[in-house]
């Protein structure tokens, strides 16, 4: 079946500093979506992607649609301690209706 | 996008035993999704609750260990029925997005299973 690849697995950051994550897959996706999951809270939509090649921020968030279908990457500038927690990438497959497939996250921890 | 409400938000029950999660969204949706998401990991989708309809099960995931309602197109329930420790996990409800945009996806808060 379809899997995805995400890595970083965790990082350790100091407040300030640029990061990067991606999810890889070798599946072709119709859609990339990126989500934050806080402790004790369910996940949170930070950027949808729909086409490839497709470049979208969200305030410090940046995130790209591998022109291949098959990766994204996330990228978070500036870092703050609230930007802790897990990030999550999504594909979803247009596949009479659609299913989506999760990564298995990316924990981030920003040091002050 | 929409709003998702789950209840309760955590419990604590002992083996053998049912719990109901109840989901209420504040627009008419068409799908609804459950999910669980076990300590550490990432999530897994357990079935796709439509209205009028049987709901839809995963791969390793049977009607009689998490019967699910639909009643109408705002509201589901998830039970988790004769839990054992293994149940413990998040257990999340989940909506496409709205204004025709199915291809977005968003989350409740969650409810917090704990099975002693």
């Amino acid at each position: 079946g379809q899997q995805l690849n995400q890595s970083p697995q965790s990082m350790f950051i100091q407040e300030g500093e640029d990061v990067s994550m991606n999810c890889t897959s070798s599946s072709i996706f119709n859609t990339w979506l990126w989500y934050k999951q806080d402790p004790g809270e369910g996940p949170v939509l930070l950027i949808a992607l729909y086409k490839a090649g497709e470049l979208t921020s969200n305030g410090r968030l940046t995130a790209q649609f591998g022109i291949t279908r098959k990766d994204s990457f996330l990228n978070i500038s500036a870092s703050i301690p609230s930007d802790v927690g897990i990030y999550f990438c999504a594909g979803q497959l247009r596949t009479g209706g659609f299913k989506t497939i999760f990564g298995a996250g990316t924990r981030l921890f920003v040091k002050a | 996008s929409a709003v998702i409400s789950q209840k309760p938000s955590r419990d604590i029950c002992q083996r053998g035993t049912s719990l109901t999660i109840q989901c209420q969204v504040d627009s008419q949706v068409t799908m609804m999704f459950w999910y669980r998401q076990q300590p550490g990991q990432s999530l897994t989708l357990i079935a796709t609750a439509n209205q009028g309809s049987e709901a839809t099960y995963e791969s390793g995931f049977v009607i009689d260990k998490f019967p699910i309602s639909r009643p109408n197109l705002t509201f589901s329930t998830l039970t988790v029925s004769n839990m054992s420790p293994e149940d413990s996990s998040i257990y999340l409800c989940s909506v496409p997005g709205t204004s025709g945009r199915m291809d977005t996806q968003y989350f409740g808060p969650g409810t917090r299973l704990t099975v002693l």
